[in-house]
């Protein structure tokens, strides 16, 4: 079993549309939780953190439930420069900062 | 300030050959990781550093060395390169205590 699990879509949404991407993890010791975005051919970038009471930031929403060891992302009203690949990256409790991603899910936002 | 770069941006090898990938970071962040991207498999962590002079294996370090002589740098080698190796690198530094991660642009090498 993969430590991080995400659907790896494609997920195919009109503009304006709400789409939640979610993402499972195996490691309870996990201490932090994070969702990066990556374009075509580029490097990932940090999108948002996610911590245990949810956070927004514009048109994204994360959560995290511990207990269930499931994080998910909402994006609100899909602009087509959404159209990247998600992914959902978790830090464990090692001393040197190891992130373990997921294989991302991948949205694309037609007009 | 740059952030992370890395050099080259593409190479082709031939099998057997070797090469040293290059990461550098201007932000004077004490870790540094190597990674390799493949389809359908996500980042997976090949060495890192926690500081100068300093390496130690990750995930999947089998055909690499690497070695961080200086706290800026930290270089990705391929003693003889195999098809297996054929893959997109990136390189990541962070600054402990902080959360966020930046990575390089990337290194695509195709082993023929």
């Amino acid at each position: 079993r993969k430590e991080v699990e995400q659907d790896p879509g494609p997920f195919n949404v009109p503009e304006g549309a709400t789409v939640a991407f979610n993402c499972t993890y195996s490691n309870s010791a996990s201490q932090s939780f994070f969702w990066y975005r990556q374009d075509c051919r580029k490097e990932p970038k940090l999108l948002m953190s996610v911590y245990s009471s949810g956070n927004e930031d514009g048109r994204f929403t994360a959560q995290l439930n511990r207990a269930s060891q499931y994080i998910s992302l909402l994006i609100r009203d899909s602009k087509l420069s959404d159209s990247a690949t998600y992914l959902c990256v978790v830090r464990g409790n090692t001393g040197f900062q190891k992130l373990v991603f997921g294989t991302g899910t991948r949205l694309l936002v037609s007009p | 300030n740059a952030g992370v770069t890395q050099t080259p941006k593409f190479r082709v090898l031939k099998t057997g050959q070797s090469m040293t990938l290059l990461c550098a970071q201007d932000m004077n962040h004490e870790y540094m990781y190597w990674y390799r991207q493949d389809p359908g498999m996500g980042l997976r962590l090949i060495h890192y550093s926690v500081g100068e002079g300093t390496t130690a294996k990750g995930e999947v370090p089998d055909g690499y060395n690497v070695s961080r002589l200086k706290k800026q740098n930290f270089l990705l080698g391929l003693e003889s390169a195999a098809p297996s190796q054929t893959s997109v690198y990136f390189c990541a530094s962070i600054q402990g205590g902080v959360e966020t991660q930046y990575f390089g642009p990337g290194t695509r090498l195709l082993v023929l």
